[in-house]
C-alpha cells in the first residue's frame, strides 16, 4: 500500500481556517486520496476524496498538488466540533477490494 | 435510514467465552468490513467482504471468523475470547465492490472488554 505522512498534531483557533497537510510521495496513478476524521468516542466519518483535481464539499476542500505527491485538507472556519483525528488515506482503484488502511492521522485541537 | 448499526454497544466477556458482534446496514452496500481500534492506535482491518458469500482476511484476522450470507449483515465471531481482544470494534460499509472513490459509512462501535 502506498504510504502517507501526516503531522502528529496541529492546533487551530476557532473561526479560523485550518490546513491539514499530507505527503504521499509514492502515490500511483490509480490511487484515490481520501480523508476521514474521527471525533472522540465515535466511529470514523468520511470527509472528502479526490483523484487529480481540487474538490469542494459542504464539510471541507481538498487541494491536490499538481504532481499528486501531496495534498491539503482545508477546513474553512474551524469550530470546536472539528476537533478530531484526521486521516489521509490512499485507496488503489486497481487493487482487489481497495481496502481502507488507516495510519496514525493528525490530532487537530481547536482553541476557543 | 439507520446507516450501519452495531450491537451490542458494550460487552464484557470472560477469557475463553465466545460471542458474535452484529453489524447490519440498510444502504444496500456491497462492501462491508470490520476494524478494531486499540487505545492510542489507529484502526486495523480484521476481515472484509466484497459481497454476499465472499469474505477475505485483513491485517489482523486471527481469533475472528466472519460470514456474509446476506447483503445487509456481516457478523464478527470471537471464537475463544482473549484479553488481547479487548478493543473497540467498528463495522463499516460502502457502495460497490471495486469503487475506489466511494466513501465508507462507519457504525458507532462496540466496546469489548475481555477479563
Amino acid at each position: 500500500d502506498a504510504k502517507t505522512t501526516q503531522p502528529n498534531s496541529m492546533e487551530s483557533n476557532e473561526e479560523e481556517p485550518v490546513h491539514l497537510p499530507c505527503n504521499h510521495s509514492t502515490i500511483s496513478g490509480t490511487d484515490y486520496i481520501h480523508w476521514y476524521r474521527q471525533l472522540p468516542s465515535q466511529g470514523p466519518e468520511y470527509v472528502i476524496h479526490g483523484l487529480t483535481s481540487n474538490v469542494n464539499n459542504r464539510m471541507a476542500s481538498l487541494a491536490i498538488a499538481e504532481d499528486r505527491k501531496s495534498s491539503t485538507l482545508i477546513l474553512h472556519r474551524a469550530t470546536l466540533r472539528d476537533a478530531a483525528v484526521y486521516y489521509c488515506i490512499l485507496r488503489d482503484g486497481m487493487e482487489y477490494g481497495n481496502k481502507l488502511v488507516f495510519g496514525a492521522g493528525t490530532i487537530l485541537r481547536v482553541k476557543s | 435510514n439507520a446507516g450501519v448499526t452495531q450491537t451490542p454497544k458494550f460487552q464484557v466477556l470472560k477469557t475463553g467465552q465466545s460471542m458474535t458482534l452484529q453489524c447490519a446496514q440498510d444502504m444496500n452496500h456491497e462492501y462491508m468490513s470490520w476494524y478494531r481500534q486499540d487505545p492510542g492506535m489507529g484502526l486495523r482491518l480484521i476481515h472484509y467482504s466484497v459481497g454476499a458469500g465472499i469474505t477475505d482476511q485483513g491485517e489482523v484476522p486471527n481469533g475472528y471468523n466472519v460470514s456474509r450470507s446476506t447483503t445487509e449483515d456481516f457478523p464478527l465471531r470471537l471464537l475463544s475470547a482473549a484479553p488481547s481482544q479487548t478493543s473497540v470494534y467498528f463495522c463499516a460499509s460502502r457502495m460497490g465492490q471495486f469503487r475506489a472513490w466511494s466513501g465508507y459509512t462507519f457504525g458507532s462501535g462496540t466496546r469489548l472488554t475481555v477479563v
